[in-house]
């Protein structure tokens, strides 16, 4: 069975911190790594990685992927009370044969609290 | 660009009772997921519809029952309700045609079971 744990569950910070959000997994027929940030809502998207060692940036926030490891971080820097939400980390899996689809396994997620 | 659309919002029902919760997918789309999200946890894949047929389906009961119009849009459907299906309800759409492009999520429908 497919699994993705994701630590910390929760963490409180103050503005201007920066945080690293960490998600390990065991899938089966990996395709890739996602991570998506949920506010009240829908999930919203951050990162897909698939490959190996390859930062990937959007301003403050960057992610990377050991598929060797079989872990990602999400790293936030100079934290804003904006990006308190839950960092919701999934790994998408494909079907026995690529024409049956695929299918997200999320972690618990991480509860991110930004103080000012 | 309308993205992906669920309704209703919010859902009261009693135990036993059936429910239908729609799903509209982002324009360009052709697949759609369903998730379960209990309150404090990841969402749970329930079953993914392309073509207007099940691909896929999680580890969920067969009272959890789909369907996808030639449209695109899609209905999850969920028999003789329990307390434990008080839950929020995602639906996701992508396309099958676009390789390697993350799935988009609606703001979901939150059930509560009485």
């Amino acid at each position: 069975e497919d699994k993705v744990v994701q630590s910390p569950l929760s963490l409180v910070v103050h503005e201007g911190d920066t945080v690293t959000l960490n998600c390990s997994y065991e899938v089966t027929n990996f395709r890739s790594l996602l991570w998506y940030k949920q506010e009240k809502k829908a999930p919203t998207f951050l990162f897909m990685l698939t490959s190996s060692g390859i930062e990937k940036k959007s301003g403050r926030l960057s992610s990377i992927l050991d598929k060797k490891e079989l872990f990602s971080i999400l790293n936030i820097t100079a934290t804003q009370t904006g990006d308190s939400a839950i960092y919701l980390c999934a790994v998408e899996a494909l079907a026995e044969t690529e024409t049956s689809g695929s299918r997200l396994t999320f972690g618990e997620g991480t509860q991110l609290t930004v103080n000012p | 660009d309308a993205g992906v659309t669920q309704s209703p919002t919010h859902l009261i029902k009693t135990r036993g009772q059936q429910v239908t919760l729609r799903c509209s997918p982002k324009s360009g789309h052709d697949t759609v997921s369903w998730y379960q999200q209990a309150l404090g946890q990841g969402p749970q894949f329930i079953f993914q519809y392309y073509e207007e047929e099940e691909r896929q389906r999680g580890n969920f009961p067969d009272r959890f029952s789909g369907h996808q119009f030639p449209n695109y849009s899609s209905e999850l459907n969920v028999n003789a309700l329990l307390l434990g299906d008080s839950a929020l309800y995602l639906c996701a759409s992508s396309s099958a045609g676009h390789y390697m492009q993350p799935q988009h999520f609606g703001d979901g429908t939150r059930l509560s079971i009485l």
